[in-house]
C-alpha cells in the first residue's frame, strides 16, 4: 500500500494554463506539506498544513493555492503557469509537531511538471 | 549564509571505503536533525534521525555537534547501492523543515 501518493506523476502543459496536483496519505498523519525541487535539486518547502489548517506559507506566489479538504488530502492548484514553475513537486506528511519525536517526513513519489 | 549547507560533491569513492559528510546549520535554536537519502528521480527517504548522543545504524553513523552547529554522516564499507544524494534536514521552529542542497555520493566498483 502506498503511504503517500500523488497524481499525476508527469504533467506537461503550456504557459498560462491552470493545473492541479493531488496528494493523499493513508498514514493517519496530522501534517502535510508541499515541496518544490528545482533543476538544481534544491528542495524547498512551499506549504504546510496541520489538521487542514495552513501553518506555513513560504513566500510562494499567490498563483499557487493549496487546498486541504481533510487531513488525508492536500492538493495544489497552480494558476497561470509560468516557465519557472517547471520542477518536481513533492508532497509529504508527518505525524505531528516538529521536535516532538513524531516529525519524520514521508514523501510521495513526486510530480514532474514541465511548462512549455 | 544559507540556513543549511552541504558540500555538493560528488564524492567518488571505491567500494569498501569509508566516507563522511558534514552539514552545517545557522540557527542555534534548531531542534531536530535528520539524514535523508534521495536516489535519482525518486523521492527523499529517511535514512536516520540524528540524536545528541550520536547514533549508529549498521554501517551508518550520525553525529550532532551543537556547539559547532553541524551534523555528520559516516558510511563504512561503502556499497555500490549507497550511491545517491544525501540530504541533511534541520527542523527550526514548528513544522519548518529545511533541507540542505544534498551531497552526491558515487561508489565505484
Amino acid at each position: 500500500d502506498t503511504a503517500v501518493s500523488q497524481t499525476p506523476k508527469y504533467l506537461v502543459t503550456q504557459m498560462g494554463n491552470d493545473k492541479s496536483i493531488k496528494c493523499e496519505q493513508n498514514l493517519g498523519h496530522d501534517t502535510m506539506y508541499w515541496y518544490k525541487q528545482d533543476s538544481k535539486k534544491f528542495l524547498k518547502i512551499m506549504f504546510s498544513y496541520n489538521n487542514k489548517e495552513l501553518i506555513i506559507n513560504e513566500t510562494v506566489p499567490n498563483r499557487f493555492s493549496p487546498k486541504s479538504p481533510d487531513k488525508a488530502h492536500l492538493n495544489l492548484h497552480i494558476n497561470s503557469l509560468e516557465l519557472g514553475d517547471s520542477a518536481v513537486y513533492f508532497c509529504a506528511s508527518s505525524q505531528g509537531l516538529s521536535g516532538s519525536g513524531t516529525d519524520t517526513q514521508y514523501f510521495g513519489p513526486g510530480t514532474r511538471l514541465t511548462v512549455l | 549564509r544559507k540556513e543549511v549547507e552541504q558540500d555538493p560533491g560528488p564524492f567518488n569513492v571505491p567500494e569498501g571505503a569509508t566516507v563522511a559528510f558534514n552539514c552545517t546549520y545557522s540557527n542555534s535554536a534548531s531542534q531536530s536533525f535528520f539524514w535523508y537519502r534521495q536516489d535519482c528521480r525518486k523521492e527523499p527517504k529517511l535514512l536516520m534521525s540524528v540524536y545528541s548522543s550520536g547514533n549508529e545504524d549498521g554501517r551508518f553513523t550520525a553525529q550532532l555537534n551543537r556547539a559547532s552547529q553541524y551534523i555528520s554522516l559516516l558510511i563504512r564499507d561503502s556499497k555500490l547501492s549507497d550511491s545517491a544524494t544525501y540530504l541533511c534536514v534541520v527542523i527550526t521552529g514548528t513544522y519548518k523543515y529545511i533541507f540542505g542542497t544534498g551531497t552526491r555520493l558515487k561508489v565505484l566498483a
